[in-house]
């Protein structure tokens, strides 16, 4: 089942901070988390993992709440470059599965 | 490092045309690899994937098929094209748990 985004949207000035959230009506074992540019491939910035292991960029931080389901992306004073949709992708086993997406956060930082 | 090569860039075929989209990975042997389309403006939706040679898994019935002749190499193929496949195909190779993505394949059937 896909997982649920929120917001959908969101137009912050740069230097602002923004939270965006990734909720599932299943059982998690892996978070993804990506930033697409538009007309360009995803890229990768965290994964999270059912026990706590993380990995990803050192600018980028990010929470996994594995009884609730949820993950929460933390933008903190934002650059112009960190405009773009933020995509979550979730896993419910550790094996080779692929990801279930949700259907993005599109984020706008304005000078 | 690893690198993942898609081809071609863009495309643009006519209804009931065949597709063969191909992706190619070096600096690693035997990765898992996903096949994922996304629609104009929606997200990505997953396809298949594979975890070795001849190893495919279909997540959506319809009317694509993917091969994996070689270790590094995995295939998306279509007999006959419909409108509704148009979209951007991306490959992705698993790492330690998390997957990147290659640069795309723009599709658009006419």
């Amino acid at each position: 089942q896909q997982p649920v985004q929120s917001p959908q949207a969101v137009i912050l000035r740069e230097g602002e901070d923004a939270v965006i959230n990734c909720s599932s009506s299943k059982a998690l074992y892996s978070v993804h988390w990506y930033r697409q540019k538009h007309g360009e491939a995803p890229v990768f910035l965290m994964i999270l993992l059912k026990g706590g292991e993380q990995k990803g960029h050192d600018k980028i931080s990010a929470s996994f709440n594995e009884k609730k389901q949820q993950s929460s992306l933390y933008l903190t004073a934002s650059q112009l470059s960190y405009s773009g949709t933020y995509f979550c992708g979730t896993t419910g086993g550790g094996g080779a599965d692929g990801l279930t997406f949700g259907k993005g956060t599109h984020l706008i930082i304005q000078p | 490092s690893q690198t993942i090569h898609q081809w071609p860039a863009t495309l643009v075929q006519p209804v009931g045309s065949p597709l063969s989209l191909e992706c190619t990975v070096e600096g690693t042997s035997n990765p898992n690899l996903y096949w994922y389309r996304q629609a104009a403006g929606r997200g990505l939706q997953l396809l298949f994937y594979s975890v070795g040679i001849g190893q495919i898994s279909s997540e959506v019935p319809q009317n694509l098929s993917a091969s994996r002749p070689q270790d590094r190499q995995f295939i998306l193929s279509s007999k006959k094209l419909l409108l509704s496949d148009s979209g951007f195909y991306l490959c992705a190779r698993g790492g330690t748990g998390e997957q990147y993505f290659g640069p795309g394949t723009r599709l658009t059937v006419t």
